[in-house]
């Protein structure tokens, strides 16, 4: 069976520093891999997807995501953090022989610091 | 804005009552889901449809059922409803179906069951 798994469940950083949300995922075939971010009172929105081709994904508003295969991991960065960013992000893989069905991660809030 | 449209963005019922759904996919998006996000059991896919059929099941309870209508709109049938049923429930819409899909999100239905 496939999932994924948020090794933070918080993730607090100041405005202009780093971002880094974990992400690991088990699969027994080359998964397709997204993040998706939630705002408050606000639906949920793609940032990025891995689907094969580059290892290095890049998505909307800087953010990025490697999937490297030996380390199962889809981990998601930002080189410097906006107020903006702060948010839910959700880890997602993609269940191919359920008509793709996605499965969530349980899901990292991001706090953003002046 | 996805283009997705869920109504009613916010429903208060009481327990043993039932509610209806509704959403709208974007335009010429032939797939429709339906997820629940509460707070202890994070984002949940339900079920999905594709073209007027379903085609993936989740975990859905035998108290909720789903239907999507020639017009490609979707309604979530919850029934006898507990307090337990208390949740955002989003659509999400996709032009086909399969892994690679990019899933469009609706805002949303927060029910409350009192």
């Amino acid at each position: 069976a496939q999932s994924v798994t948020q090794l933070d469940s918080h993730v607090s950083v100041s405005e202009g520093t780093p971002v880094l949300l974990r992400c690991n995922y088990s699969s027994s075939y080359s998964p397709s891999l997204f993040w998706y971010v939630q705002h408050p009172n606000k639906g949920l929105q793609l940032l990025l997807k891995y689907t094969s081709a580059a290892t290095l994904v890049k998505g909307i508003n800087g953010f990025e995501a490697e999937f490297k295969k030996s380390e199962t991991s889809f981990h998601l960065t930002k080189p410097s953090a906006h107020m903006s960013d702060a948010a839910e992000y959700f880890c997602v893989v993609s269940d191919i022989w359920q008509g793709g069905k996605l499965i969530f991660g349980q899901g990292t809030e991001l706090s953003v610091k002046p | 804005d996805s283009g997705v449209t869920q109504t009613p963005k916010h429903l208060i019922t009481a327990t043993g009552q039932r509610v209806t759904l509704r959403c709208s996919p974007r335009s010429g998006d032939l797939s429709v889901y339906w997820y629940q996000q509460s707070l202890d059991q994070g984002l949940q896919f339900l079920i999905q449809y594709y073209n007027g059929e379903e085609r993936a099941k989740g975990n859905i309870l035998e108290r909720f059922s789903a239907q999507q209508f020639p017009d490609l709109h979707s309604e979530l049938n919850l029934s006898s409803l507990e307090l337990g049923d208390s949740a955002l429930y989003f659509c999400a819409s996709s032009a086909r179906q399969g892994a690679n899909e990019k899933l469009f999100f609706g805002s949303g239905t927060q029910l409350s069951v009192l």
